[in-house]
């Protein structure tokens, strides 16, 4: 079954605006990692947080992780129609391998 | 130093013939992660490699498909007797270690006729 589950499946908002996005998981983590993909493209890596941590940022990013929870959330700020992808939660358990979720599909429209 | 390499970028097969993806992972980095994406999916781990080693491959179906990685070149994922439901979207990552973010190739595209 699905480790990781993304909500929402898509958002749409206007450039300048923050987007938010949740990933659910099952099982306990070494660490979670949030991905960006380009329709057709690879996967970009944009965040690793690990279970020992709460929150993160990088740029206009900023990841939130909730153990108790089973639960983190993805924010950008400000954004801009080139953030327009799909976004993807990871869960690395103790095994090394990631699962992924299904993804949040971002339109910003400028 | 290049990123995560894969070959060939995009592959037609009809249904029967084989498939080789090739993956060549960063520089420094000794362990390969096989991924592959159906369309309007994520990504489904299929194999977890070291060099000349098989650590995970519990994501790979029993048939057809085998990985390998050498202690010389790079990774191979191997699809033999090709059907219409291998089309998809294989993607390859590499990392120096475990618990340390894995950088993704560009991956494979795979259409069997």
């Amino acid at each position: 079954s699905q480790q990781g589950e993304e909500d929402p499946q898509a958002l749409s908002i206007q450039e300048g605006e923050n987007a938010t996005m949740n990933c659910s998981y099952k099982t306990s983590i070494n660490n979670l990692q949030w991905y960006r993909q380009n329709s057709g493209r690879g996967l970009v890596h944009l965040i690793l947080i690990r279970s020992n941590e709460r929150e993160k940022h990088s740029g206009r990013l900023r990841v939130t992780l909730d153990t108790s929870k089973k639960s983190s959330s993805l924010l950008i700020t400000a954004s801009r129609a080139a953030d327009t992808a799909s976004y993807f939660c990871a869960t690395e358990l103790y095994t090394d391998k990631l699962i992924f979720g299904t993804g949040t599909r971002l339109q910003v429209f400028p | 130093n290049a990123g995560v390499m894969q070959n060939p970028r995009h592959l037609v097969r009809r249904r029967g013939q084989e498939a080789r993806l090739r993956c060549s992972p960063m520089k420094g980095h000794s362990h390969v992660y096989w991924y592959r994406q159906l369309p309007e999916e994520g990504l489904k781990f299929m194999v977890y490699l070291q060099k000349e080693n098989i650590i995970d491959e519990s994501g790979m179906p029993k048939e057809r498909f085998s990985a390998e990685f050498p202690k010389e070149g790079p990774s191979i994922l191997r699809i033999q007797q090709v059907v219409r439901g291998d089309s998809a979207a294989y993607f390859c990552a590499s990392s120096p270690g475990r618990g340390n973010e894995q950088f993704f190739g560009p991956g494979t595209r795979l259409t069997v006729l």
